[in-house]
């Protein structure tokens, strides 16, 4: 039930661009996306809902395939300030009803100059 | 404004002993959130409350656990009693509703002995 995340770790040279993957064995409802820089709190960046959205804002970027039940964040000309771990939520509707949100284990993602 | 406050920021306590954590969400957010982080079970959401009320707590581990709202400002995690494995980060987060971007505290750095 918990997604999967790929890469488990990434490291980048400052402007280079990055793709992280989240998979899940579910029909998914909603997909969160989250960054945790270490020894603080995640940082929201978006969600996405059924219906294969797409959103962005600044350079980074997210994409939701549905029929796949999959996900991808998409990092742009990376920046220092991008370095953190990045986490997936899937979310599903349960059989008796409510929904279910797993997170992934999470990218550590790394830029270094 | 303030940003989500959590209270307190860390807690030791001993075996048993009843813990209650404490959260003042962002003024004007219906939305409010438990989470729960440790290293071995990762990112975990505990329970959801829209307008004041519980939707979703499908994720509080066992009865031990109750989480209260009495008003828009105001939202207590209680652990009676508690256990070492209850050692954890727990994170409140506040949105305007579930799929607006989340605001997070600081969190509390909860340690049972």
């Amino acid at each position: 039930q918990q997604p999967v995340q790929s890469p488990q770790a990434v490291i980048l040279r400052e402007g280079e661009d990055a793709v992280i993957n989240c998979s899940s064995s579910k029909a998914l409802y909603s997909v969160h996306w989250y960054r945790q820089k270490h020894g603080e709190a995640p940082v929201f960046l978006m969600i996405l809902l059924k219906g294969g959205e797409q959103k962005g804002h600044d350079k980074i970027s997210a994409s939701f395939n549905e029929k796949k039940q999959q996900s991808s964040l998409y990092l742009t000309a990376s920046q220092l300030s991008y370095s953190g771990t990045y986490f997936c939520g899937t979310e599903w509707i349960l059989t008796g009803g409510g929904n279910k949100l797993t997170f992934g284990t999470g990218t550590q993602l790394k830029v270094e100059l | 404004d303030a940003g989500v406050i959590q209270s307190p920021r860390h807690e030791v306590t001993e075996m048993g002993q009843e813990v209650t954590l404490r959260c003042k969400p962002i003024s004007g957010h219906n939305s409010l959130f438990w989470y729960r982080q440790t290293m071995m079970r990762g990112l975990e959401l505990l329970i959801y409350f829209n307008n004041n009320v519980p939707i979703d707590d499908s994720g509080m581990p066992e009865d031990r656990f109750s989480a209260k709202m009495p008003n828009a400002s105001f939202s207590t995690l209680k652990i009676q009693p508690s256990e070492p494995r209850d050692s954890a980060v727990y994170f409140c987060a506040s949105s305007y509703n579930r799929e607006e971007t989340q605001y997070f505290g600081p969190g509390t750095r909860l340690l049972v002995l």
